[in-house]
């Protein structure tokens, strides 16, 4: 059973880079049929799409955060990062990392969905 | 993008079933089968409900099905539990290579 842990720092300051580490675990990373990806949820409120990577590097952003996040991948330690730049409040979350399985059999592309979660960390980004 | 549109709570009695809409537009929903549904309770984190807009990955109750009709798609739950209180998140593809989320609508068991 793959499973998923983030890592990172619980504090960080405005203008400064959050960096989070999601560790696979119960699977490798290089596989082509899997995605992974990091999804947000500010305080009380939903879910928002931050964006996700194949280990054959692409990569692919929300539109909205795009200037500011990569999303990288160490295959050596079958691990995938987030970094976020110059934070303010606003990024301010429980940050999850998650694995997307796809496939594409007969000519057809098939989503089965964002699978597997990590349990998610909190960041906290003071004003 | 513009985060696909939940109703902010639906409720129903124990054994009624209830529908959660979600509605996009022809570049996410309507354009595409690759809806998802996403449970969450409290404190927890996410659990993938349906995916491609009504399949069950292994696991999941009978009782939880996805449909869609043009941009809007739709969760329904059969035969209310207690247990299905929770707040839950639809996903969709988009024409930009990116995914959105609906708001999220919070079930209640009256």
């Amino acid at each position: 059973q793959l499973q998923l842990q983030e890592s990172g720092p619980g504090l960080v300051k405005p203008s400064e880079t959050l960096s989070l580490t999601c560790t696979v675990s119960g699977g490798s990373i290089i596989t082509s049929n899997y995605y992974w990806g990091w999804i947000r949820q500010p305080p009380g409120k939903g879910l928002e799409w931050i964006g996700n990577m194949h280990y054959g590097g692409s990569t692919y952003y929300n539109p909205s955060l795009k200037s500011r996040v990569t999303i990288s991948v160490d295959t050596s330690k079958n691990q995938f990062s987030l970094k976020l730049t110059s934070v303010t409040a606003a990024d301010t979350a429980v940050y999850y990392c998650v694995q997307e399985t796809v496939d594409y059999t007969n000519y057809r592309y098939y989503y089965y969905g964002m699978d597997v979660w990590g349990q998610g960390t909190t960041v906290t980004v003071p004003s | 993008q513009s985060a696909l549109t939940q109703p902010a709570s639906v409720s129903g009695s124990p054994g009624q079933s209830i529908t959660i809409s979600c509605t996009g537009t022809s570049s996410d929903v309507g354009g595409y089968n690759f809806v998802s549904w996403y449970q969450q309770h409290p404190g927890k984190a996410p659990k993938l409900m349906i995916y491609e807009v009504s399949n069950r990955p292994s696991g999941v109750s009978n009782r939880f099905s996805g449909s869609k009709s043009g941009n809007t798609a739709s969760l329904t739950i059969s035969g209310l539990q207690a247990e299905d209180e929770a707040d839950y998140y639809c996903s969709s593809y988009t024409s930009s290579s990116t995914w959105v989320f609906g708001g999220g609508t919070k079930v209640t068991v009256l």
